[in-house]
């Protein structure tokens, strides 16, 4: 009964390949994330969904495209793949947002990415 | 330059030895402020947070939050093996419209190893 998971947990692919990564929550929270986790462990937020509504986009390709179908699930689709790609993204959950703070975010396990 | 700075270490310790993980801030809008620890191949987990200045003590770790110098450390006492991780410290500051907290600034994080 993990409360945050990934599929896949790794994933090894060509450039120029389109991927999707997919983030399942089953701790009733309004809020998911995605995150990217480069080689030197450097973690940076790149969307945010409240309610299944994207809150935060940050400055990442438009190659990579949020979606989600309900606000317990978010998946992240990569087109046209680039090593720079290579990374381990997060998913993450949390209760809600813009209550005063402190909301606590629960990790996945993450999916570790090879871009050949 | 980073918003958060973080030294990347790695840090090393025998057991039973205090240990003090920092990191440094430039965004003075941040007002919470988080530790969050990672095992290897795992998502990170929160361990602490804080809002504003001040201290927080919980077992064997204490939060510390220095808002004037924009300087919060962790201290782990009493370190055990079973501490070795990834310390990443976490801060987050209001949207625009001053309600979302969910956009956390992760720093690099710290390996500590702690040797029997």
């Amino acid at each position: 009964d993990t409360a945050v998971s990934q599929t896949p947990k790794y994933l090894v692919t060509q450039m120029g390949n389109d991927k999707s990564i997919k983030c399942e929550q089953n701790l009733g929270h309004d809020t998911m994330y995605w995150y990217k986790q480069d080689s030197k462990k450097f973690l940076k937020i790149m969307f945010s969904y409240n309610n299944k509504e994207l809150i935060i986009n940050e400055t990442v390709p438009n190659r990579f495209s949020p979606k989600s179908p309900d606000k317990a699930h978010l998946n992240l689709h990569i087109n046209s793949l680039e090593l720079g790609d290579s990374a381990v993204y997060f998913c993450a959950s949390s209760q809600t947002i813009g209550t005063g703070g402190g909301e606590t975010q629960y990790f996945g396990p993450g999916t570790r990415l090879l871009v050949l | 330059q980073k918003e958060v700075e973080q030294d990347p270490g790695p840090l090393s310790v025998p057991e039973g030895a205090i240990v003090s993980l920092n990191c440094t801030y430039s965004n003075s809008a941040f007002q919470y402020f988080m530790w969050y620890r990672q095992y290897s191949r795992k998502g990170p987990e929160l361990l602490m947070y804080t809002y504003s200045s001040g201290n927080k003590e919980d077992g064997r770790f204490t939060a510390q939050v220095d808002k004037s110098s924009k300087y919060i450390s962790l201290f782990i006492r009493d370190s055990q093996p079973s501490d070795s991780a990834t310390y990443l410290c976490a801060m987050s500051a209001p949207n625009a419209g001053g309600t979302s907290y969910g956009k956390l600034t992760f720093g690099q994080g710290t390996i500590l190893t702690v040797h029997p």
